[in-house]
């Protein structure tokens, strides 16, 4: 059973700040890490996706992959108050190519 | 281009009663999924259907039946709703599912919030 952690938050930062959000996965095979951003009472929407170690640049958001602690990460620059929702993180590959959900860290921007 | 709709976007239900989640894409996509988010829970895989004609269970499928109906339709049933089954419905969908491979991005409806009394 494929297992995907991430801290519950909530986590609070101040408007123009670092968020840093982090997960960690248990299928040392899974091939794929997704970030999705899901605003109160709407549907989660893909922001990044990210295969190879190392760090994946979009915008304000970097993805960070280290496949050989089974750790990936999602750093917000310049952290907006438009930015407050949760965070899922999900880990795709191994076995199968289903998306296996951590349980979400709720972010707060606070002007 | 409206991607993936659901209806009904709430319900309430009766415990015993039965209803089905419709699920329609427009996006020309092979694969579509059925998931539930409850508090704390993050999202659970119930049903997926690879490709048109072929459905397989998740990571919760018990008390759920699926159906698709045809390559843009993929529905999901309740036979005899429980209290357990309250939560919120999603469904997704994705353009080769399995056979696109690791990058290959999940695109999900409104959701359906579905409560059980």
């Amino acid at each position: 059973q494929k297992e995907v952690e991430q801290n519950s938050g909530p986590l609070s930062v101040p408007e123009g700040a670092i968020a840093s959000l982090n997960c960690t996965y248990s299928d040392r095979g899974s091939q794929s890490f997704f970030w999705y951003r899901q605003y109160s009472g709407k549907s989660p929407e893909l922001i990044m996706f990210i295969y190879s170690n190392g760090d994946k640049e979009d915008g304000r958001f970097t993805a960070q992959l280290n496949k050989a602690s089974q750790y990936v990460s999602l750093l917000i620059r310049d952290s907006q108050p438009s930015d407050s929702a949760t965070y899922l993180c999900a880990v795709k590959g191994g076995s199968n190519y289903k998306l296996t959900f951590g349980k979400g860290t709720l972010l707060t921007v606070n002007p | 281009n409206a991607g993936v709709t659901q209806t009904p976007k709430f319900q309430v239900l009766k415990t015993g009663q039965s209803m089905t989640l419709q699920c329609a894409q427009d996006m020309n996509h092979n694969s579509m999924y059925w998931y539930r988010q409850d508090p704390g829970m993050g999202l659970r895989l119930i049903y997926y259907s690879a490709s048109e004609g072929t459905t397989d269970k998740g990571e919760v499928p018990n008390g759920y039946n699926v159906s698709r109906l045809n390559k843009r339709e993929f529905s999901l049933r309740l036979e005899s709703a429980a209290p357990s089954q309250t939560s919120v419905y999603f469904c997704a969908s994705s353009e080769l599912g399995f056979a696109g491979g690791p990058s290959e991005e999940q695109f999900f409806g409104p959701g359906t919030r579905l409560t059980v009394l």
